[in-house]
């Protein structure tokens, strides 16, 4: 089967940092993609990695290693509203469709 | 532009009842999916159109649940008949038809209660 594993809940406070890991089994893999959800809302996209290496999008930066099935995303400077669920997904084109298997999501939670 | 949009927000109904969620992706984007998170479970997929074409509904648990986009615009998935354990937060999202389209616009759910 396919199975993505990342921590459950991490706790931290402002102004630190965050690396929330993701490691995966999946019978097709094209790319990880990292998700962002507040209580209630929807899941909205962070970043993307198809090759290894680092990828930084101001704050946030995400990490693959293929040969590993390994990534990891990286909060820094934490503030308040980064508070949230953090989910890791990978995009399987299998079926040429680009769906999205996803871990069961880190809780992050910043403390003042 | 407006967003992905999800009708109902919330829907409680009976454990044999019949009940339909809408979606409304963003205008110009011919993926549609659609993804349901069980209470403590992570979010899986359900199915995935192309315009009015299913391409995979390999996620979809049984024939109780019925997916349509007619004309290709907005999606609908009932759920006949409704199930306890069809509870939880149903989550459409929807992208471009372009060969690096990885990025999925999620709407806000409708969170499902079957009681």
């Amino acid at each position: 089967g396919q199975s993505l594993e990342q921590p459950s809940e991490v706790t931290a406070v402002e102004g630190a940092i965050v690396q929330i890991n993701c490691t995966y089994q999946t019978s097709g893999f094209y790319g990880l993609s990292w998700y962002q959800q507040h209580d209630g809302g929807a899941p909205t996209f962070l970043s993307y990695n198809a090759l290894d290496g680092l990828e930084e999008t101001g704050r946030f930066s995400s990490f693959l290693s293929r040969s590993d099935s390994y990534g990891y995303l990286l909060l820094q400077e934490l503030q308040m509203k980064d508070s949230a669920s953090y989910f890791c997904a990978v995009r399987d084109d299998k079926a040429a469709g680009n769906k999205l298997t996803f871990g069961g999501g880190t809780r992050v939670l910043v403390k003042p | 532009e407006a967003g992905v949009t999800q009708f109902p927000s919330h829907s409680v109904i009976e454990k044999g009842q019949t009940v339909t969620l809408r979606c409304d992706p963003i205008s110009g984007h011919d993926n549609l999916y659609w993804y349901r998170r069980v209470m403590g479970k992570e979010i899986k997929f359900l199915l995935h159109f192309v315009k009015e074409s299913k391409q995979d509904e390999s996620g979809m648990p049984n024939n109780r649940f019925l997916a349509e986009r007619t004309g290709g615009t907005y999606s609908t998935l009932k759920v006949q008949p409704a199930e306890l354990e069809d509870s939880g937060v149903y989550f459409c999202a929807s992208s471009q038809v372009w060969r690096q389209s990885y990025e999925q616009y999620f709407g806000p759910g409708t969170r499902l209660t079957v009681t």
